[in-house]
């Protein structure tokens, strides 16, 4: 079974700190994504990495950065938390070059600024 | 950013009865996802398509991929209360590497 792990379920953090979320997915995944979710808003890209050291935005990267320094693992750092990102955060992976694309999730983390 | 536009964005029915959700899109995709995702977990893969026209079921519920490319529907037959849950609709882009892009998801509630 794939598996891709989200390294908290729930995080509170205070307005100011630098914060990091951990993924890791064990299929060999070339293509790694972090996603936002908010109610009535569905899932917003944040980035996306198709290799190591590779990155894209995605629709909202403003306020966050990422580091793929090894292939199964893809890390969405806030520099500066503010409360306008209390979210749950979702991270995915893929393979790139296939047919069968489908994107694998985590359990999600949910991150609460106060 | 690109968007799909999912509807309804939610949906009260009794158990028992059949549901149907859609997405469109401006763009043509060349994979059309369908996922569910229960309270308090990530979403799960329900259904994936390739090729325009498919047609694809799993269970009760069937999806299809539109012929344009730009849409696809979910329908679920005899809803139970198990149903509960947000439904995603995701299309991959065919230049840009596996990148998805999602709907914002139709919210289903089932009365038994």
């Amino acid at each position: 079974d794939v598996k891709v792990t989200q390294s908290s379920r729930y995080l509170v953090k205070r307005t100011g700190e630098k914060v990091f979320l951990e993924c890791v997915q064990d299929m060999d995944h070339e293509n790694m994504f972090w996603y936002r979710q908010d109610p009535g808003l569905g899932l917003r890209l944040i980035y996306f990495s198709y290799d190591v050291k590779m990155k894209e935005k995605g629709d909202i990267p403003e306020g966050y950065s990422v580091s793929r320094e090894k292939k199964e693992r893809f890390s969405l750092i806030l520099e500066s938390a503010s409360t306008n990102q209390t979210s749950m955060y979702l991270c995915a992976s893929s393979f790139r070059a296939r047919a069968d694309t489908e994107a694998f999730f985590g359990q999600g983390t949910r991150l609460t600024v106060v | 950013g690109q968007q799909l536009n999912q509807s309804p964005q939610s949906m009260f029915i009794q158990e028992g009865e059949d549901v149907s959700m859609n997405c469109t899109s401006s763009s043509i995709f060349n994979t059309w996802l369908w996922y569910k995702q229960e309270p308090g977990e990530g979403p799960v893969l329900l259904i994936a398509l390739y090729k325009a026209g498919e047609l694809t079921s799993n269970g009760r519920l069937t999806a299809q991929f539109g012929i344009t490319r730009k849409d696809s529907f979910l329908n679920i037959s005899a809803s139970i209360p198990s149903d509960v849950g947000i439904y995603f609709c995701a299309g991959q882009l065919g230049n840009q590497g596996g990148k998805l892009i999602f709907g914002q998801g139709t919210e289903l509630s089932v009365k038994p």
